[in-house]
């Protein structure tokens, strides 16, 4: 089975520009979160979707991000402008959450690397 | 609220035990541990629930002490592929959804 796959692995922009990461979560799995990881420390939400629904972005700075799942599958995240603090690793994950569980196992894909310069 | 992770760092030799702890100062509903090689993925450990069950993946295993509002990881006869960073992931037993929030992390390195 294939895991959560991201694109692209590695970016590299000037601060003012725009950038966008995609994220394709695994087949099935109805929950989508977008993390930022700063270096050294653990992942932190920006947004979960459920399907395509986006249930929880009170994290996300929407001057300046927005993200997208349309479809309930992949998923968009996009910074603009970026700043040099946006410089970070932004991971997916997905998990599949069946109604009445309670609890749910996230998948993380690889992240997105990105340097604002 | 961002649980703490205790020690920060820690070295072994191969075969030695370790445990590392995670406390918040919010009543948990469910503890979550990923190990994340450098450069890679957080890769999922396992997930405890408030009752303070004990679980156990291979010779790594947790508890959960639900009145205390801790969990510890428990590695045992490390092996190499254990290095790594460990994150403790904490959700608030607050009813309803509630985010995941994890900590700074435990690197833990082994050596032969």
């Amino acid at each position: 089975e294939a895991g959560v796959v991201q694109s692209p692995r590695y970016k590299i922009i000037e601060k003012k520009q725009p950038v966008a990461f995609w994220c394709n979560p695994i087949s099935g799995h109805n929950t989508l979160y977008w993390y930022l990881q700063n270096l050294g420390q653990g992942p932190e939400l920006l947004i979960r979707y459920e399907n395509e629904e986006a249930v929880d972005d009170s994290q996300l700075p929407k001057d300046r991000f927005s993200a997208e799942r349309l479809k309930g599958v992949d998923s968009t995240l996009k910074i603009q402008p970026a700043e040099l603090g946006d410089s970070a690793v932004y991971l997916c994950a997905s998990s599949l959450d069946i109604t009445g569980a309670s609890y749910n196992e996230q998948f993380f894909g690889p992240g997105t690397r990105l340097t604002v310069l | 609220q961002q649980p703490v992770q205790s020690p920060q760092a820690v070295i072994l030799r191969e075969g030695e035990d370790a445990v590392i702890n995670c406390s918040s100062s919010k009543a948990l509903y469910s503890v979550h541990w990923y190990r994340q090689k450098h450069g890679e993925a957080p890769v999922f450990l396992m997930i405890l629930l408030k009752g303070g069950e004990q679980k156990g993946h291979e010779k790594i295993s947790a508890s959960f002490n639900e009145k205390k509002q801790q969990s510890s990881l428990y590695l045992t006869a490390s092996q190499l592929s254990y290095s790594g960073t460990y994150f403790c992931g904490t959700e608030p037993d607050s009813g309803g959804y509630q985010k995941v929030t994890f900590g700074i992390g435990t690197k833990l390195q082994v050596i032969p």
